[in-house]
């Protein structure tokens, strides 16, 4: 079956170190999505790609960078890891102009 | 720009009973809206979506979503709650003409369901 998948499901790490957070899905999807989760945020956006080589920001997107390289992948990196950034991933994936998107299980990043 | 509230952080059901979580959404086009579920260290599950047509929607696990333009609303339903619903759930919107893609995401809402 087809799915999406994440990696590490539990990472911690210390301030100031890369670290990059891996989303690999099967299904052939041209949408690809990072999101964050936090209490009383509910999921918010990081970075988005619609096709190999095209990345944009959403609307937390400081501090965080992605690449898409192929139609499977959309590693999200941290550049210089802070403690803000304790949190929740979410990776999810949609077909082109489709309509609802389909979420890995996460990734709960802590940095310390 | 598109946004979703969700005014209750938490609503408490007893088996059973009918249960209602709130959604509301601002778009500058015609929405897609959609509900999604959380289980405790799960990702999101979808349950149902209203993209045209009826107004009332049908999705997994017996529920169901009513789409109100007037009151710019997508309430999800369900008629008789069940423990097992006790969960986290989402409601998000895309805009049809200027939000791309893009699921813009409530803050959550906490069911419980008790006996």
């Amino acid at each position: 079956d087809a799915e999406i998948t994440q990696s590490p499901r539990h990472k911690i790490t210390e301030t100031g170190r890369q670290v990059t957070l891996a989303c690999h899905q099967t299904w052939n999807h041209n949408n690809m999505f990072w999101y964050r989760q936090d209490l009383g945020h509910g999921l918010r956006l990081i970075h988005y790609s619609y096709g190999v080589q095209d990345t944009n920001k959403g609307e937390v997107s400081d501090g965080y960078s992605v690449s898409r390289s192929n139609t499977e992948d959309l590693p999200l990196t941290l550049e210089s890891a802070a403690s803000s950034q304790t949190s929740v991933y979410f990776c999810a994936s949609s077909e082109r102009g489709g309509t609802e998107a389909f979420f890995g299980q996460g990734t709960r990043l802590t940095v310390v | 720009a598109q946004s979703v509230a969700q005014p209750e952080d938490q609503v408490n059901v007893a088996e059973g009973n009918p249960l209602t979580v709130k959604c509301t959404y601002s778009v500058s086009g015609n929405p897609y809206l959609f509900w999604y579920v959380q289980y405790p260290n799960r990702g999101l599950q979808f349950l149902l979506k209203y993209i045209t047509g009826d107004n009332l929607v049908k999705g997994s696990y017996g529920f169901e979503a009513e789409f109100n333009k007037s009151q710019t609303s997508f309430h999800l339903k369900k008629p008789s709650a069940l423990v097992s619903d006790s969960a986290l759930y989402f409601c998000a919107v895309r805009d049809i003409r200027g939000g791309g893609n893009k699921l813009t995401f409530g803050t959550g809402t906490q069911l419980k369901v008790e006996l």
